[in-house]
């Protein structure tokens, strides 16, 4: 199995630009999530999906931030327009969920992004 | 959801075991204590939970206190590879709960 994929790993850009963070999760996982890691607050939970639906945003920072997930193979973080406390590493992270209860999370290899 | 409680570091001499204890008094009847790990550049990583029983795996062994407001991750023989931060989660079942991290302990391993 490959793992959760995303990409790119590294992003550098300039403020105002947009980003688009891509996620791969695992086949036959029905779960995804998004979270970001920054020195300053550790990992947090932006959004996560059940079954290709949003379930939680309430992690979102605010609307420059927004996520989509048009099937249960491919998801996407875009920041538009993308300022420099945006710049953290971003993970994407998918698990099977049953019965409402959600089972081992797997993460990717994380999306480092600099604005600058 | 409620919290845990962690010490910000530890360290281990290589081979020797390890005992990261995390303390999670508000803990509720559903909730399952997970641990996770990150080491250095990478995403987190499982490596065991438990709801009231000792567990173990071939990563570590889960120590839950008889009244589970406490419980210790063991690592049996640390090597370098194990250093990482270290987290102590609680997930409640029966609902879609999100995975939320602390701060946890950065574990280092020295020779």
């Amino acid at each position: 199995d490959a793992g959760v994929i995303q990409s790119p790993r590294h992003e550098v850009t300039e403020m105002g630009q947009e980003v688009t963070l891509r996620c791969k999760p695992i086949s036959g996982h029905n779960s995804l999530f998004w979270y970001r890691q920054t020195m300053m607050r550790g990992l947090e939970l932006l959004i996560y999906f059940n079954n290709n639906v949003p379930i939680d945003d309430s992690g979102m920072p605010e609307d420059r931030f927004s996520a989509k997930m048009p099937n249960a193979s491919f998801s996407t973080l875009k920041i538009q327009p993308s300022e420099p406390r945006d710049s953290a590493v971003y993970f994407c992270a998918s698990t099977l969920t049953s019965g409402g209860a959600i089972g081992e999370l797997f993460f990717g290899e994380g999306s480092r992004l600099t604005v600058l | 959801d409620a919290k845990t409680t962690q010490p910000n570091s530890m360290e281990s001499n290589e081979e020797e075991p390890v005992h990261l204890p995390c303390n999670h008094s508000t803990i509720s009847g559903t909730d399952y204590i997970h641990w996770y790990r990150q080491l250095p550049s990478q995403g987190p990583e499982y490596v065991i939970h438990g709801l009231t029983s000792n567990v173990n795996n071939r990563m570590a062994s889960l120590a839950i206190a008889e009244d589970r407001k406490s419980s210790t991750l063991i690592l049996h023989r640390a090597t370098l590879r194990d250093a990482a931060v270290y987290y102590c989660i609680l997930r409640r079942t029966g609902t879609a709960s999100k995975l939320t991290f602390g701060t946890g302990t950065r574990l280092q391993v020295t020779l």
